[in-house]
């Protein structure tokens, strides 16, 4: 039973639009959201975290929403750059554990 | 800035083959990960540890077993590699206590034949 779903194995966006990812989950026992970026033959990198307490945060481009009563989370691009083509993971933290979903292959298109 | 390497990129083994894949973090860490990467699968915790010489199962440790014996080193180890473990592996590391992000290395591509 998957306790977070990235339902969009890939988005397709163009340059200079915004790029929305979206993750939802099931249970509610969870402290932090955070999103990360891959790209090919790299590790993940860190990307913009949100506590559970909050249900905004920003970080230049990017910004996560939290929505704990329709248990839903998204990241938004704003304007969406070439560079940001990616996979972005969402991860859930509970007590420094992470769940993680599978994962959107995110492409800007020129 | 944190790093975490993973000593080797990419990995050739037969079937039966015991493989050793290594990860250094020079944070002083106390957590460190290991991960398997597999397309539609997202990220899934083979064994993780909290302190040297301790571990924990994550949710898919069959068939792997690890190692710290100093801090900054965790290994994972494939007893008798199969096919089913092709796959990318992915160490990663964080600080204690409070929320720290992960870091993790470039990863390892594993393919046994």
């Amino acid at each position: 039973d998957q306790q977070v779903k990235q339902n969009s194995p890939s988005l397709s966006v163009q340059e200079g639009r915004i790029s929305i990812l979206n993750c939802d989950y099931t249970n509610s026992m969870f402290d932090y959201f955070l999103w990360y970026k891959k790209y090919p033959a790299e590790g993940p990198t860190f990307l913009i975290s949100i506590s559970s307490i909050k249900d905004k945060n920003e970080d230049g481009r990017f910004t996560v929403f939290l929505n704990k009563s329709a248990k839903h989370l998204s990241l938004h691009i704003v304007p969406s750059q070439p560079g940001d083509s990616a996979v972005y993971f969402c991860g859930l933290d509970s007590n420094y554990q992470l769940i993680w979903g599978a994962g959107t292959k995110l492409i800007i298109k020129p | 800035d944190v790093k975490v390497t993973q000593s080797s990129r990419y990995l050739v083994k037969r079937t039966g083959e015991k493989v050793f894949l290594e990860c250094v973090q020079d944070m002083d860490h106390e957590n460190m990960f290991w991960y398997r990467q597999d397309p539609g699968l997202g990220l899934r915790l083979i064994y993780f540890s909290y302190d040297v010489k301790m571990k924990e199962k994550g949710d898919i440790p069959e068939g792997y077993s690890v190692s710290r014996e100093k801090k900054e080193r965790f290994s994972l180890i494939l007893e008798s590699a199969s096919t089913n473990q092709t796959s990318m592996y992915l160490c990663a590391s964080n600080g204690t206590p409070g929320f720290s992000p992960l870091h993790f290395g470039n990863g390892t591509r594993l393919t046994v034949t």
